[in-house]
């Protein structure tokens, strides 16, 4: 079983402020990063695919970065919005494994303020 | 467009009851077919996944099952629901080959 870390667990932040999260997973044998957004009574949703070390993919208010040799992808929003309250959630496929085991952190709840 | 449904939204059991949720995919073929769960505090589980009609991989030992009686249909069953059951189960496909996953609007279970 993999270990695929996320932190903080819960965050509450102003409308306005901008805030970033962290997620961590064993750096041997990196395939794919992927990363979730999950807003309360909805289905998850994906927002990035993150592949190469180095990796930047930018949507809107809200970017990821990627560290594979350290093992840890940042995800960070810019002026956050109330609409950007959800659970976000990070997923590594081991690459021995294939896709059909991905792993999921804990997650990170944000709740952003008005 | 690829849509997936899931269903019951929700469901109040007995101990010791039997369970079904069912979970259909359409406007793909040969889906990989997803069960996960997400038990209170915790993050996703993965409970069963499917490559294939009939092809069914669990990962943890545990109290449920999981078919697939046909490409796009995946069940998730139960004889007999302990109080460890509960919790909440979402359905997910995703292209073979391809690890981005489509999920279905989850079911909440609470077993009593």
């Amino acid at each position: 079983i993999l270990n695929v870390e996320q932190s903080p667990q819960s965050l509450h932040v102003q409308e306005g402020d901008s805030t970033n999260f962290t997620c961590s997973f064993p750096s041997s044998n990196f395939y794919a990063l992927h990363w979730y957004r999950w807003e309360t009574a909805k289905s998850p949703e994906a927002l990035f695919v993150m592949t190469l070390n180095g990796d930047e993919k930018k949507k809107g208010r809200i970017s990821a970065t990627l560290n594979t040799k350290e093992g840890y992808s940042y995800l960070y929003i810019k002026g956050s919005q109330p609409e950007d309250s959800a659970t976000y959630l990070c997923a590594f496929p081991p690459a021995s494994g294939g896709y059909q085991k991905v792993t999921f952190g804990t997650g990170t709840k944000l709740q952003v303020i008005p | 467009s690829q849509t997936i449904h899931q269903w019951p939204a929700t469901l109040v059991q007995p101990v010791g009851s039997p369970l079904s949720l069912e979970c259909t995919v359409e406007g793909t073929s040969n889906p990989n077919l997803y069960w996960y769960r997400q038990a209170a505090g915790r993050g996703l589980q993965l409970l069963f996944y499917s490559v294939g009609i009939g092809q069914i991989s669990s990962e943890v030992p545990q109290n449920l099952s999981a078919s697939r009686p046909q490409d796009r249909q995946f069940i998730l069953s139960s004889k007999k629901l302990l109080l460890s059951d509960s919790g909440f189960y979402l359905c997910a496909w995703s292209q073979q080959g391809s690890g981005e996953l489509f999920f279905g609007e989850g079911s909440r279970l609470t077993v009593l």
